[in-house]
C-alpha cells in the first residue's frame, strides 16, 4: 500500500493550490479517505473526509467553505482544492486511508508521506 | 485547544513502563473507538493501537491501549530508545462530524 502526496508548495495569501494524492497496492474505491495536517511544531489536525462513492463528504470548521475533497476512483486519486488560503493553513497535508468496520470504529491504517504547504507574502 | 486532551509530555528511563493518558466526552471516546498513532521524528504518524485496544500486525506488544468510559491510556512496557516519538490519540466526534485528535505527547526515554 502506498499513498503519494503532490502538488505542495509555496502560495501568497488568498490564493489556491491543489492537492493531489495517488494510490497503489489498495483497491482505492473500496475506501473512505482524508486528508489531515500538521503545522510546524503542532500536533495533528484532521481536515476533510470522502467516503468511497463521494456520498458523504466532512470538513474541519477551520477549512469549511474554503476547501473542497474529492476522489476519482477510475485514477485511484485523492483531492485537495484549497482556496482563499490563510498563513494558518501552512501545515504538511498527509493523505490517509480510513478502514473499519462501522460508523464508529474506524481508524487510519495507512498514511501518505505529506506534502507542505506554505501560505507566506 | 484539543478536543482530546493528552499530557504534553512524559518521560520515563529504559526498561520501564509509561502510560499516556487521553481524556475526551461521550460524543467522542465515551461513544467510538479511540485509536493511537506513533510518529517518530520528521516521519509520518503510523497507526499504534486501534478499537481501544488492538494492535496492527507488525507493532510490537509492548504497546497496549485500554478505554474506561470517556478516558483512554496507552500504556509501553519495555522502552526503549527507539519508542521516542510523539504519541497522538483520536476518535470520531458524534457531535462534531468530524475526527478529533488530541493535542500529542511527546515521550523521551531517559
Amino acid at each position: 500500500v502506498q499513498l503519494v502526496e503532490s502538488g505542495g508548495g509555496l502560495v501568497k495569501p488568498g490564493g489556491s493550490l491543489r492537492l493531489s494524492c495517488a494510490a497503489s497496492g489498495v483497491p482505492f474505491s473500496k475506501y473512505t479517505m482524508n486528508w489531515v495536517r500538521q503545522a510546524p511544531g503542532k500536533g495533528l489536525e484532521w481536515v476533510s473526509s470522502i467516503t468511497t462513492g463521494s456520498a458523504f463528504i466532512y470538513y474541519a470548521d477551520s477549512v469549511k467553505g474554503r476547501f473542497t475533497i474529492s476522489r476519482d476512483n477510475a485514477k485511484n486519486s485523492l483531492y485537495l482544492q484549497m482556496n482563499s488560503l490563510r498563513a494558518e493553513d501552512t501545515a504538511v497535508y498527509y493523505c490517509a486511508r480510513e478502514d473499519g468496520t462501522n460508523s464508529g470504529n474506524r481508524y487510519f491504517d495507512y498514511w501518505g508521506q505529506g506534502t507542505l504547504v506554505t501560505v507566506s507574502s | 485547544q484539543s478536543v482530546l486532551t493528552q499530557p504534553p509530555s512524559v518521560s520515563e528511563a529504559p526498561r520501564q513502563r509509561v502510560t499516556i493518558s487521553c481524556s475526551g466526552s461521550s460524543s467522542n471516546i465515551g461513544n467510538n473507538a479511540v485509536n493511537w498513532y506513533q510518529q517518530l521524528p520528521g516521519k509520518a504518524p503510523k497507526l499504534l493501537v486501534y478499537y481501544d485496544d488492538l494492535l496492527p500486525s507488525g507493532v510490537s506488544d509492548r504497546f497496549s491501549g485500554s478505554k474506561s468510559g470517556t478516558s483512554a491510556s496507552l500504556a509501553i512496557s519495555g522502552l526503549q530508545s527507539e519508542d521516542e516519538a510523539d504519541y497522538y490519540c483520536a476518535a470520531w466526534d458524534d457531535s462534531l462530524n468530524a475526527w478529533v485528535f488530541g493535542g500529542g505527547t511527546k515521550l523521551t526515554v531517559l
